[in-house]
């Protein structure tokens, strides 16, 4: 199955904030809220971070938050941290596949 | 506290078939949806399978009819097998749970599996 597509890297200064986008199709994001997006350290697993567009699993910080409009998800982190820099996934649910992942997004620290 | 493990080869030969089980500590094995997802060196992440403790195993079309999932609930783990292995199948393997109520996120994985496919 084809990715969604996210930009490859994403950069700023601590305390800013930034957007990663999570570009899909009127099968997948345009058409259900079940997105969720991934924070993937170096050699580390996947952490789930946001699901269902924005809700915030228990114990993650609220400078994250999501969002979508029409066929794009977008994951917003603000006050942005050293412990930020990591790998990005979003995912989202499209034709009977609960989970198709984007091209993931490498967040670095100016 | 929620703790998956897998556990299988390391190494597996070209055309032959990939097992791996996953350990489940901390949640029922009956409840939730259990799933596989993978990462090939360097990549993004690949769903590959769920399945729930009753029903079939759903996986991606990817996949064709390479794959199948199954569920022990007297062991509390699940299974992956995956036939029929070339290099394209070298990644780290996780299992993930999607929990039963609560979002269509996975909450939990496992520590990942590296399986590389190579005589």
């Amino acid at each position: 199955q084809s990715a969604l597509t996210q930009p490859a890297s994403v950069s700023g200064s601590p305390g800013q904030s930034i957007t990663i986008s999570c570009t899909g199709t009127s099968s997948d994001i345009g058409i259900y809220n079940y997105v969720s997006w991934y924070q993937q350290h170096p050699g580390k697993t996947p952490r789930l971070i946001l699901y269902d567009v924005g809700v915030r699993p228990s114990g993650i910080s609220d400078r994250f938050s999501g969002s979508k409009s029409g066929n794009t998800a977008s994951l917003t982190i603000s006050g942005l941290q050293a412990e930020d820099e990591a790998d990005y996934y979003c995912s989202s649910y499209r034709d009977d596949i609960p989970y198709v992942f984007g091209t993931g997004t490498t967040v670095t620290l100016l | 506290q929620v703790q998956l493990q897998e556990s299988g080869p390391g190494l597996v030969n070209p055309s032959e078939t990939l097992s791996l089980t996953c350990a489940v500590s901390g949640a029922s094995i009956s409840s939730h949806y259990w799933n596989w997802v993978r990462q090939a060196p360097g990549k993004g992440l690949e769903w590959i399978a769920y399945r729930r403790h009753i029903g079939t195993t759903h996986g991606s079309p990817s996949f064709k009819s390479r794959i199948a999932m199954s569920v022990d609930t007297s062991t509390n783990q699940f299974s992956l097998t995956l036939t029929s292995v070339t290099a394209a199948d070298t990644a780290i393997y996780f299992c993930a749970r999607r929990p039963a109520l609560g979002g269509t996120g996975l909450d939990h994985w496992g520590q990942g599996i590296l399986v590389t496919v190579s005589s």
